[in-house]
Formats: structure tokens, sequence, C-alpha cells
């Protein structure tokens, strides 16, 4: 089945040590977004890309980072992690950046910050 | 500022006691309004789009309709199996703003 998969699924990290969270897909969408969702909070759009084309959000701190090296992979770089950076990270895809396509989701990961 | 409202926040319902969720939203230019049912510890899945006011969609107990101000999501009979958070989301001529959700328990 064409997917979404996130991994980890669940990462532990210490205070200010970097950390990556990998996304690949095989729907072969050309938009990938990464969200992050704290407890019982909406999803917030980080960023996404479109193709190549990297579209970060205004309020996206500058200690996130992605990098998409091919259509099926796309990573979050949390550059120095701090408390309020632990939540859920979600990677969603879309098959264009028209608005009214659909985003699918991953089963997302579990970021703690110790 | 667009805008998502989902009520109500939390919903206990016995086994086949049928019920409604609520989302509100205020967007410039709707493009299309998503519903999806997140478990926990997992990533949103897909329900529906509905695109213009008086659209309706089902999908085996849900029902999802819309109107000029708000959506509702209509659960009839529900099992257990129905229990899950369901997020609303709106997207403008930018980007999805999701709701935080209607926390659903069904109780056999």
């Amino acid at each position: 089945d064409a997917m979404v998969i996130q991994n980890p699924r669940y990462q532990v990290t210490q205070f200010g040590k970097p950390v990556t969270l990998s996304c690949s897909q095989t729907l072969n969408h050309n938009v990938m977004y990464w969200y992050q969702q704290k407890s019982s909070q909406a999803p917030k759009l980080l960023f996404h890309y479109y193709d190549k084309d990297f579209n970060n959000e205004a309020d996206t701190p500058d200690n996130f980072q992605s990098r998409r090296p091919n259509t099926s992979f796309c990573f979050l770089d949390i550059r120095s992690p701090g408390l309020g950076d632990a939540a859920m990270y979600l990677c969603a895809t879309s098959a264009e950046r028209l608005i009214t396509d659909t985003q699918y989701f991953g089963p997302g990961t579990r970021l703690t910050v110790l | 500022e667009d805008q998502v409202t989902q009520s109500p926040e939390a919903l206990r319902l016995q086994e086949g006691e049928s019920s409604s969720l609520n989302c509100s939203y205020t967007v410039s230019g709707l493009r299309g309004l998503f519903w999806y049912r997140q478990d926990p510890g997992k990533g949103p899945e897909f329900l529906f789009t509905l695109y213009s006011a008086g659209e309706e969609k089902e999908k085996e107990r849900l029902k999802a309709t819309l109107t000029k101000k708000e959506s509702f999501l209509h659960i009839t009979a529900p099992k257990p199996e129905d229990s899950a958070t369901y997020l609303c989301a709106v997207h403008n001529t930018d980007k999805l703003i999701f709701g935080t959700g209607t926390r659903l328990q069904v109780f056999p």
C-alpha cells in the first residue's frame, strides 16, 4: 500500500543535542509538510517542500530546519532541542500544492527532550 | 484572522447513541473543509473533504455536512471502535488550519 512512513516512532534526546526525524513516502507526491502537534493542540505547520522549493512558515523557529534530498524523503532537523520542543512531529504529503488537495499524514514521531 | 473552533472538546456516548460534532470556521475564502480522525499516538487519518455549502459525504456511520459557517460530523449508532479525536481543518488561500479536535469516547 502506498503510504507515508516516519522513523523513528519515538525519539528521546537531551536538551541541546541535535536530532533528525525522517519521513518517506511511496505516494510519489510533490509536496511534503512537517507539522508540530503538542498535547491536546491542533497540528501547527512548520514548513513544506513543493518539489525542491522550500517554504518556511513565518513563526517557525530558526532551530528547526528541513532537507529533502529526493522526492521520497524529507528530514526534520532540530539543531538544539529545548524542553518546549517536546511534541509529536507529523509528516504529511499531497499530490500538488493545489489548495484543494488532500494531505495524507504519517504515524508521527513522538519527541521527548530530557 | 482565519480560525477553526470545534465543539464540544470532549464527548462521551453510549454505544448506539447518535450525536453530532461541530466545526465552525472563519476564513477568508474557503477552499475546502477536511475531517480527519486521530487515534492516540498516531497521525491524522483522512475522512472527508467538503468544498461547498450544502455538500454532504458519508462513510459507514459517519456523515459530514457543510454550511457557509460550519460543518457537522454526524455519528449514527457509534461503536467503541469509533472512539478517537476528530479534527476539522479548513484550507484558506495559503495553508491548512486545524481545530483542536473533539475527543470522542464510545462506551459499550
